[in-house]
């Protein structure tokens, strides 16, 4: 069994503050990392596939970096919106098999 | 909406009952995938098929049963479940196997959430 921890498992931010939570991973078992956010009641949604060392992504408010040698991605919200209120996933892909974290659940108070 | 649709939402059964949960895609993906949550684990992956054909099977309990009659549908047969067996039950597609290629998204459901009484 592989270990995927993410922290906080929990989050209450006020709107408009910003944000970060992190994916810890084995770095030896690395071959591609995937964060997803997830709403209550609907699907995850993927938000990004981060491959290489160094990597950083951005969509909208929200972006990601990836350091592949010491094993952790971090995902950053910018000026929460209480829209962004979810729970935000993390998995590894060790290109045999993918691992979950536990997830962040994040609430943006308005 | 992700394009993968699952049903039932919601689903109560006995033990000794036998029930199936059901997840269609039209995406045109190649692969498809049963995923198990418990309250506060990962997802655990349970079934994985490619082109139809069984890759992985996560050492799942036999009163489970997939199948996968064609790259669209894929379906859970339970049978005699247990109540610890109560969960989120999500499927996944992707257009190939989601651990072969770096960049493969898979697609997820909204899930059915099962509940074993």
């Amino acid at each position: 069994i592989l270990n995927v921890e993410q922290s906080p498992q929990s989050l209450h931010v006020q709107e408009g503050d910003s944000t970060n939570f992190t994916c810890s991973f084995p770095s030896s078992n690395f071959y591609a990392l995937h964060w997803y956010r997830w709403e209550t009641a609907k699907s995850p949604e993927a938000l990004f596939v981060m491959t290489l060392n160094g990597d950083e992504k951005k969509k909208g408010r929200i972006s990601a970096t990836l350091n592949t040698k010491e094993g952790y991605s971090y995902l950053y919200i910018k000026g929460s919106q209480p829209e962004d209120s979810a729970t935000y996933l993390c998995a590894l892909n060790t290109g045999n098999q993918f691992y979950f974290g536990t997830g962040t659940s994040l609430t943006v108070i308005p | 909406e992700t394009g993968v649709t699952q049903t039932p939402r919601h689903l109560v059964m006995g033990m000794t009952n036998k029930k199936s949960l059901k997840c269609e895609q039209h995406l045109g993906h190649n692969a498809m995938y049963w995923y198990k949550q418990s309250a506060k684990k990962p997802l655990e992956l349970m079934f994985v098929y490619s082109l139809e054909e069984r890759v992985e099977n996560n050492s799942v309990p036999s009163r489970f049963s997939p199948e996968c009659p064609n790259s669209s549908h894929l379906f859970l047969h339970l049978h005699t479940l247990q109540p610890e067996d109560s969960a989120l039950y999500l499927c996944a597609s992707s257009q190939e196997l989601w651990s072969r290629a770096q960049n493969t998204e898979a697609f997820f459901g909204q899930g059915t959430r099962l509940t074993v009484v």
